[in-house]
């Protein structure tokens, strides 16, 4: 079953500009995680978004997180090439297990 | 380094033949989960284990096994693989799910191809 969506499922966008990426979920959570995917690498973790949270940051990271709506925004301000990547919301609803979004693939033109 | 430790990275094999993808971690975690990752389906989950001698189904374990004998291994067993098990498969580990809320690490990956 799957918990988040996240919106677009790609983005491209020139270096220096923002990039937003939505996720929305169905149930409630406990928290919500944002990763990112370098081309066929593993992921990594992002930054944790507490459901008693509105926002958070982390360096050009900004992440919000909306209860009622279920929905999340990360945003990263001035993107750089570097930040070419998939990038996945995990919620973990009931506790039991993660479960992961589909991604979003941004794509930083130089 | 606290890392998640895959083996084999690449593996091509032929149906039917059984094999087993490793996976260990050095963090002393209590949780961890396999995944596989297919084009435009993103990451779905095979199996998980809360601890040790504890695991549980994913959203898509037909086909594979699991054990957790210690808890830094969790290898993931394909008793007897199919073409429709092609794919990108993820191991990873975290303190625990719902305690601590912590973050899951990531293996980098090990690319199955059954023929």
């Amino acid at each position: 079953s799957q918990q988040g969506e996240e919106d677009p499922q790609a983005l491209s966008i020139q270096e220096g500009e923002n990039a937003t990426m939505n996720c929305s979920y169905k149930t409630s959570i406990n928290n919500l995680q944002w990763y990112r995917q370098n081309s066929g690498r593993g992921l990594v973790h992002l930054i944790l978004i507490r459901s008693n949270e509105r926002e958070k940051h982390s360096g050009r990271l900004r992440v919000t997180l909306d209860t009622s709506k279920k929905s999340s925004s990360l945003l990263i301000t001035a993107s750089r090439a570097a930040d070419t990547a998939s990038y996945f919301c995990a919620t973990d609803a009931g506790g039991q297990n993660f479960v992961f979004g589909p991604g979003t693939r941004l794509s930083v033109l130089p | 380094e606290a890392q998640v430790t895959q083996n084999p990275r690449y593996l091509i094999t032929v149906t039917g033949k059984k094999l087993t993808v490793t996976c260990s971690q050095n963090m002393n975690h209590e949780y961890m989960s396999w995944y596989r990752q297919d084009p435009g389906l993103g990451l779905r989950q095979i199996y998980y284990s809360m601890n040790v001698e504890v695991t549980d189904k994913g959203d898509v374990p037909e086909g594979y096994k699991v054990s957790r004998k210690e808890k830094r291994n969790f290898p993931l067993i394909l008793e007897s693989p199919s073409p429709n098990q092609t794919s990108l498969y993820f191991c990873a580990s975290s303190l625990g799910v719902g305690v601590g809320n912590s973050p899951l690490h990531f293996g980098n990956g090990t690319r199955l191809t059954v023929t």
